[in-house]
């Protein structure tokens, strides 16, 4: 089992229609989890990180997070083209390199909007 | 938001030769990454570092080595470049406080 799952996709959505992006993790002592963007043959930009149980928003984007059942999962409304992207969950587990918290990413979910 | 700069942007290059990615930013942290990336897959760490004169390798083993002299600068290395290091490679920071990263814009390495 991979520490942090993510649905490979492609995740295809309508224009304006709510994407919703799905991540689970394996460390339940996890503390921080992050959503990065990754546009094709660009690097990774962060867009969101959520530290505490619930819903998080910035913008048309939403992070919920569930540690009773080890999940985070994104929420991109009114969704546009240019939000079709791959999209990285990322998590800080317990332990890690020596002292410090080790960050693990997804594999990512390829997301699609179809205008 | 990090500064971070990376060069060569891309890079074709013979089998057999040396060559070094270069990396710096400007925001004086402490943690710097080194992430390679094939085309549609996931990141994989190589190498890390959390200050001057302190570097350990990642989960993916790699040919490559890393160096930091400069808490600014950190540049990985490759002393004899194969057709199999051809990836992206990123790099990434980690700021003081916080646990988030932030990507530099990558190095596309190909190899002949």
């Amino acid at each position: 089992q991979k520490e942090v799952e993510q649905n490979s996709g492609p995740l295809s959505v309508p224009e304006g229609a709510i994407a919703s992006l799905n991540c689970t993790y394996s460390d339940r002592g996890s503390q921080s989890f992050f959503w990065y963007r990754q546009y094709s043959g660009k690097s990774p930009e962060l867009i969101m990180f959520i530290y505490s149980n619930g819903d998080k928003e910035d913008g048309r984007f939403t992070a919920q997070l569930n540690k009773a059942s080890q999940y985070v999962s994104l929420l991109i409304r009114d969704s546009q083209p240019s939000d079709s992207a791959t999209y990285l969950c990322a998590v800080i587990s317990r332990g890690g390199y020596s002292s410090a918290s080790k960050i693990i990413f997804g594999s990512g979910t390829r997301l699609s909007i179809r205008p | 938001e990090a500064d971070i700069y990376q060069t060569p942007r891309y890079l074709v290059i013979g089998t057999g030769k040396k060559i070094t990615l270069e990396c710096s930013q400007t925001m004086g942290h402490d943690k710097m990454y080194w992430y390679q990336q094939d085309p549609g897959m996931e990141l994989h760490l190589i190498h890390y570092s959390y200050g001057v004169n302190s570097t350990e390798k990642g989960d993916l083993s790699s040919e490559s080595t890393v160096s930091r002299i400069r808490t600014e600068h950190f540049p990985l290395t490759l002393e004899s470049a194969r057709p199999s290091h051809t990836s992206q490679y990123l790099c990434a920071t980690r700021g003081q406080l916080g646990y988030e990263q932030y990507f530099g814009p990558g190095t596309r390495l190909t190899v002949t």
